[in-house]
């Protein structure tokens, strides 16, 4: 069974940092793609970023570019996102998603239950 | 930002045939890239519905279908259900923005 379990969400302050992880099981880590797509209460999807399967490609949306960081970690089945510069607009539900094969451009086949970020004072 | 436009809504009655579509242009859906459909029930994360412009992942009925020609696609239900009621999305590839991209999604309410 493929699972996606993310961890680190929680209350931050604007302009502060978070670390976001995702540990994932029942495929072949290594050989997919991995993303991150976050969803603001009450909105719709907005994809993050992603990661080819040997991280040779990385993709970010522009609303986030230069303020946060994705990686992955193969033998330890895990993907991270390091968050900076945080706004209150960063506040949202961050899904871990396996994507298709190993590139950026395929579909996003597995997704993980999410976890909250709430940027606010 | 959202570069895949969909209508906000959709309705139908149980039984019928409604269908949502995704307009891009050519730096996503015009350029060659599949596009994909995701179905968001209420308070879960989304799933996969349709993936390379017109496949259905395994469990997922065949009265959901999707097509795709130059810079739209549209998902079909067929025979619309009660537990069909849910928020879609579709998503592709910008190549202008090196990066995946959402549609605005659509609500389907069955009257």
């Amino acid at each position: 069974e493929v699972r996606l379990v993310e961890s680190g969400g929680g209350l931050v302050q604007p302009g502060k940092s978070l670390r976001l992880s995702c540990v994932v099981s029942g495929f072949t880590f290594s050989v997919n793609a991995i993303h991150w797509v976050r969803q603001a209460p009450g909105k719709g999807l907005e994809w993050v970023s992603g990661l080819s399967w040997n991280s040779g490609t990385i993709g970010y949306a522009d609303s986030v570019k230069g303020r946060f960081t994705i990686s992955r970690d193969n033998a330890k089945n895990s993907l991270f996102l390091q968050m900076d510069s945080l706004r209150v607009e960063d506040t949202a539900f961050y899904y871990c998603v396996k994507g298709r094969g190993g590139y950026l451009h395929r579909d996003l086949d597995y997704w993980g239950q999410g976890t909250l970020v709430t940027v606010s004072s | 930002q959202s570069v895949l436009t969909q209508p906000p809504s959709v309705s139908g009655a149980p039984g019928q045939r409604v269908t949502i579509s995704c307009t891009g242009s050519d730096s996503n859906l015009g350029s060659n890239y599949d596009v994909h459909w995701y179905q968001q029930l209420p308070g879960t994360a989304p799933r996969l519905l349709i993936y390379d412009n017109n496949n259905r992942p395994s469990g997922v009925p065949d009265r959901f279908s999707g097509s795709k020609s130059a810079t739209s696609a549209s998902l079909a239900i067929a025979g619309l259900q009660a537990e069909d009621e849910a928020d879609y999305y579709c998503q592709s590839y910008d190549s202008s923005l090196t990066g995946n991209v959402f549609g605005t999604g659509t609500k389907v309410t069955v009257l």
